[in-house]
């Protein structure tokens, strides 16, 4: 059965500092694999998406993720943080056809 | 901006009635996911439709049905509310790959809805 874990219910950075958002994935075949970003009061946002392609993955707003099958791990980053990168972030897993399973999301604050 | 619409934005009922949540897929989609997210938590799958039928559901009691229409756009029902219903409700519409595979969601912006 397909799980993600996100390490870190809270991440807190300062402005311009490296970020850097946990995910393990648990799946039985080769995942597809998303991060989504929400901002308070809105739906979620595609930051990125790994299908067995590229194992380093760009997305919008300067983010990019890299997917380690040997770490069952697809961890966020951007080299810069900027406060509008303030947000709730979930990284989600897809085996087939149906469900798309999230962790529990990891909330970034970021310094001035 | 993702072409997945929601309505209504915001819902407050109380324990016992009913509710119809509605979802406007993106152009070109033919599924419709839906999720409930309390507050704090992940997206929790509810149920999928996928040409007008149910096509996987997560563990959500019969209270919490669907229907997909021809355009492909859908309702989630939820029957005898309860306060621990309160959440946001999200839809997600997306395609499908060769072989079937659900391609990328593309989510819409949610329904808020409170039970009191």
């Amino acid at each position: 059965a397909q799980s993600v874990t996100q390490l870190g219910s809270h991440v807190s950075v300062s402005e311009g500092a490296l970020v850097l958002l946990r995910c393990n994935y648990s799946s039985s075949v080769p995942p597809y694999l998303f991060w989504y970003v929400q901002y308070p009061n809105q739906g979620l946002q595609l930051l990125l998406k790994y299908t067995s392609a590229a194992t380093l993955v760009k997305g919008i707003n300067g983010f990019e993720a890299e997917f380690k099958k040997s770490e069952t791990s697809f961890h966020l980053t951007k080299p810069s943080a900027h406060m509008s990168d303030a947000a709730e972030y979930f990284c989600a897993v897809s085996e087939r056809s149906q469900d798309m399973r999230f962790g529990a999301g990891t909330r970034l604050t970021v310094k001035p | 901006e993702t072409g997945v619409t929601q309505s209504p934005t915001h819902l407050i009922k109380t324990r016992g009635q009913q509710v119809t949540l509605r979802c406007s897929s993106q152009s070109g989609h033919n599924t419709v996911s839906w999720y409930q997210q309390a507050l704090g938590q992940g997206p929790q799958f509810i149920f999928q439709y996928y040409r007008e039928e149910e096509n996987g559901r997560g563990n959500f009691p019969p209270r919490f049905s669907g229907l997909q229409f021809p355009n492909y756009s859908s309702e989630l029902n939820v029957n005898a509310l309860e306060l621990d219903d309160s959440a946001l409700y999200l839809c997600a519409s997306s395609g499908r790959l060769a072989g079937g595979r659900l391609d990328t969601q593309y989510f819409g912006p949610g329904t808020r809805l409170t039970v009191l």
